[in-house]
């Protein structure tokens, strides 16, 4: 048990299709994060949340939509991908964005046809 | 620009055996350096963090040390276990940016 679930654990979708990730975490965390891991790249940071508010868009492109209700659920919605958007899309959270360690998901394993 | 370096890529030993992976980064200016371990198809889980004012840390038979002027970091583990089989992540948090910087990982496989 993390303390971060993420759903779904596997994706495949066309690159005309629109889905979503979602994230949630119950550990009282207000800093939340979207990461992407490509096979033999480092883990990329997209985006961060502090308290319900975006502090961090790491240049990621505008098919890649998050959302944040509330603080302890993040979204991640897909539109128009493609195919080198397949990777694992981790999902973290931490106490604060200077709080160390971060708590990480075990990931949505995306795949774009 | 911050880049986080671990060699080497891939290790296997067998069981028993004492190791060592490294770390190594090009900006010293960071707030703190963590070791992550991820196991195939999960997320990662937190080992060590250790503070920029710090030189080690240990838990149980990992042991991480820190030489924030040279840039390098050693994760140490003591007399290794097949179930220590995973990938292990150094990332560093930057000063100036608070982002978690990755490197690409050592993937560990420990034989019986």
């Amino acid at each position: 048990e993390t303390g971060v679930t993420q759903t779904p654990r596997h994706l495949v979708m066309g690159m005309t299709n629109k889905k979503s990730l979602k994230c949630e975490q119950h550990l009282g965390h207000n800093a939340m994060y979207w990461y992407k891991q490509s096979a033999k790249k480092p883990l990329e940071l997209m985006f961060v949340y502090s308290l319900e508010e975006r502090v961090e868009n790491n240049s990621v492109p505008s098919r890649f939509s998050p959302e944040c209700p509330n603080s302890s659920h993040l979204f991640l919605h897909l539109h128009t991908l493609q195919p080198e958007d397949s990777a694992l899309y981790l999902c973290a959270s931490s106490q604060d964005r200077t709080q160390q360690p971060q708590h990480f998901g075990d990931g949505t394993r995306l795949s774009i046809l | 620009k911050q880049e986080v370096t671990q060699i080497p890529a891939a290790l296997s030993v067998p069981e028993g055996e004492n190791l060592v992976l490294n770390c190594s980064f090009t900006d010293s200016a960071i707030y703190n350096l963590q070791w992550f371990r991820q196991d195939p198809g999960k997320g990662l889980t937190s080992l060590l963090l250790i503070q920029s004012s710090q030189r080690e840390q240990t838990s149980g038979r990992l042991n991480a040390s820190l030489d924030k002027s040279s840039g390098r970091s050693t994760l140490y583990i003591a007399a290794s276990q097949p179930g220590d089989s995973a990938t292990y992540l150094c990332a560093v948090t930057n000063l100036s940016t608070d982002k978690l910087i990755f490197g690409t990982g050592t993937r560990l496989q420990v034989f019986p």
